[in-house]
């Protein structure tokens, strides 16, 4: 059973730049969560997709945008690249329809290290 | 609004010492209480949850408490191992009507045990 993957690993982007960040959920799993890891920092919420919509957002600007695919897989978007912005991007799955012994935990991928320069 | 505090690192022991990481918390409502553990260049696993007060949650000889009088969920583990090295997260999610709220995490607890 697959879990979740994240793809790149890696990516060097300058300043200005757009980039697209991509997430397969793990198999059963309906729900999708993005976050942002700075160096040294916990995890900050950006958002949250289910059933193709965002249905929740953190305090993050326009520029980071999103979507969800009809097969559950998300990306996450974003443009005018600045420096802070740097950080590991992690996504993380959940069912909302599992029972109530799964219902409240999130698997994170291995998550995509972005450096712009 | 919500938010998880949590003991500053680094932290170091030596192996099998007793281990203990304290995670607090401030919510408006009844949030449920994790830890993660992260290790280097790797993503975050669960280690274990707590959904409600005086819940136990326990993995790997790890144990954690829900103490709602006290707003904490203290991560333990009586004898350390060298591979316990990783940094941990406490996290609280809050839940509406049965929809999964997000992960709201401390800022981590770098942990090191030297053999």
């Amino acid at each position: 059973d697959a879990g979740v993957t994240q793809s790149p690993t890696h990516l060097i982007k300058t300043r200005g730049q757009q980039v697209t960040l991509r997430c397969s959920p793990k198999s059963g799993h309906d729900t999708v969560s993005w976050y942002q890891q700075a160096l040294g920092q916990g995890p900050q919420f950006i958002f949250q997709y289910y059933e193709e919509e965002e249905r929740q957002r953190g305090n993050f600007p326009d520029r980071f945008s999103g979507h969800q695919f009809p097969n559950y897989s998300s990306e996450l978007n974003v443009n005018a690249l600045l420096l802070g912005d740097s950080a590991l991007y992690l996504c993380a799955s959940s069912a909302k329809t599992t029972g109530l012994a799964g219902r409240y935990e999130q698997y994170f991928g291995p998550g995509t290290r972005l450096t712009v320069t | 609004g919500n938010s998880v505090t949590q003991m500053e690192g680094p932290v170091t022991l030596s192996e099998e010492a007793f281990l203990t990481i304290n995670c607090t918390y401030t919510a408006t409502g009844y949030p449920s209480l994790f830890w993660y553990v992260q290790y280097p260049g790797e993503g975050l696993q669960l280690l274990l949850k707590a959904t409600k007060a005086d819940d136990k949650g326990s993995n790997k000889g790890f144990e954690a408490t829900y103490r709602k009088e006290t707003t904490s969920f203290h991560l333990e583990k009586g004898s350390v191992q060298v591979s316990d090295s990783a940094v941990y997260f406490c996290a609280l999610s809050m839940n509406y009507g049965g929809s999964q709220g997000n992960l709201i995490f401390g800022k981590g607890t770098k942990l090191s045990v030297k053999p």
